[in-house]
């Protein structure tokens, strides 16, 4: 069965540094995808970045990459040089068949 | 549209009565999944559908429960006998196809008083 585990239920992060926001995961399929989303508190879901699990490379957009370690199941969010718009609830999420979603992680980003 | 839209963005309803919630996906995409979320939690899975038929509809959580897209586009998310414990923010989003981001629209948030 599928699983998504974010570790993280809050972080404080100082302004401008970079942050990495954990994510594991679990299925026993070959291909599958792996994403992020940001939920502000207008509660919106912002799409941030994709991993196909057949991808060699670790995907980015701008300030966030994602740090894909297929043999040990991880799909960390990388976010450089943080800003103060960022703090948000940010959900880890994967797909082989309907798309799951973690508990998420309430970054937030310290003037 | 440009983006999943959602109606109503608010309801609110008396305990036992019926709700259906709409989801009007961007246009073209085949993939439509619907999630319930509560305060301070992640997305909770409820139903997926390809095209017109439900592929996975292990999260609706009782009989209560049933979703439609009878023209693979426009889906309802309906709600029997409605109780407390439905309260909740519900999404929708779609996706172009199974493998492709899937983007949300702003969610109906249902009250049940």
């Amino acid at each position: 069965a599928q699983k998504i585990t974010q570790t993280q239920p809050g972080m404080f992060v100082q302004e401008k540094e970079a942050v990495t926001l954990d994510c594991t995961y679990d299925t026993s399929d070959q291909s599958y995808g792996l994403f992020w989303y940001k939920q502000p508190s207008s509660g919106e879901m912002i799409f941030l970045i994709y991993q196909g699990s057949y991808d060699e490379q670790n995907a980015t957009e701008g300030r966030y990459s994602l740090n894909f370690q297929k043999a040990r199941k991880s799909a960390n969010l990388v976010i450089s040089a943080s800003q103060l718009g960022d703090s948000a609830m940010y959900f880890c999420a994967m797909r082989d068949d309907k798309i799951i979603f973690g508990k998420g992680t309430r970054l937030h980003i310290l003037p | 549209g440009a983006g999943v839209s959602q109606t109503p963005s608010n309801k609110v309803t008396e305990k036992g009565k019926y709700v259906e919630l709409r989801c009007d996906p961007i246009s073209g995409h085949t993939a439509l999944y619907w999630y319930r979320q509560s305060l301070g939690q992640g997305p909770e899975f409820l139903i997926y559908f390809q095209g017109t038929g439900a592929a996975d509809d292990s999260g609706l959580p009782n009989d209560r429960f049933f979703a439609v897209r009878p023209e693979g586009s426009v889906s309802t998310l309906k709600i029997q006998r409605t109780e407390r414990g439905d309260s909740a923010v519900y999404l929708c989003a779609s996706s172009l196809q199974p493998n492709t981001e899937a983007f949300f629209g702003q969610g109906t948030r249902l009250t049940v008083v």
